[in-house]
């Protein structure tokens, strides 16, 4: 089945201990980008990959690094997590960059306290 | 960078009214409009999308128009069903140097009354 998977699901930790989201797609898709959704402020992108070893910051891409090693992963790491790193995170993949749907992860709930 | 504003905010119709979302972009290099839904609890879906070089597409009960000179893009849904209600966003691809860039818009939630 083609899909997009990000793990974990919920994740509660600490400020300042750093954590790791994986996402790995099934379909050999170039493009991965990775968003973050609060209420009211829709889904704003983080980072996006338009290929292995080609990352590009989105528009929220302050204490967040990623990297693209693989065409299959695009883990989102958070080194020194902050409570105003709480959010929804969605893992995204898509054919290309341009004019193609982006397919969805089921997205990781992450609380810092 | 590019910038898209979604309104309304919220909205609530009566099963079989027709819902309307516009949104509007700033930057005159995007060439790309994906509409997406959004059930509760549940991840994003493409409903519908729209390029550039067309003004009005068509699927079903879902159309969604596109006024490049004004800068602004629309989704229409026509008579409305229960399972209608999500949140909706819409989003803009930017070309030029941030070739590749996806912009959503704040969403609106959409509640259908049976």
């Amino acid at each position: 089945e083609a899909q997009v998977t990000q793990n974990p699901r919920y994740l509660i930790t600490v400020t300042g201990k750093k954590l790791t989201v994986t996402c790995s797609q099934n379909m050999n898709h170039e493009y991965m980008s990775w968003y973050r959704q609060d209420p009211g402020l829709g889904l704003r992108q983080i980072y996006y990959s338009m290929n292995v070893e080609v990352t590009d910051k989105g528009d929220v891409p302050e204490g967040y690094k990623v990297s693209r090693k693989e065409k299959r992963n695009f883990p989102l790491i958070l080194e020194s997590p902050s409570p105003n790193q709480t959010s929804l995170y969605f893992c995204a993949s898509s054919l290309g960059s341009m004019n193609t749907e982006a397919f969805f992860g089921q997205g990781t709930r992450l609380t810092v306290v | 960078g590019e910038n898209v504003e979604q309104h309304p905010s919220t909205l609530s119709v009566q099963e079989g009214d027709s819902a309307v979302i516009k949104c509007t972009y700033s930057d005159s290099a995007s060439n790309y409009f994906p509409w997406y839904k959004q059930e509760l609890g549940k991840r994003p879906q493409l409903i519908i999308d729209i390029r550039s070089n067309v003004g009005e597409k068509k699927d079903q009960r879902i159309a969604v128009t596109l006024n490049k000179t004004a800068k602004h893009f629309s989704l229409h849904i026509t008579e409305t069903q229960p399972e209608d209600s999500a949140v909706y966003f819409c989003a803009a691809l930017t070309g030029g140097t941030s070739y590749g860039k996806l912009t959503f818009g704040q969403g609106t939630i959409l509640t259908v009354h049976p």
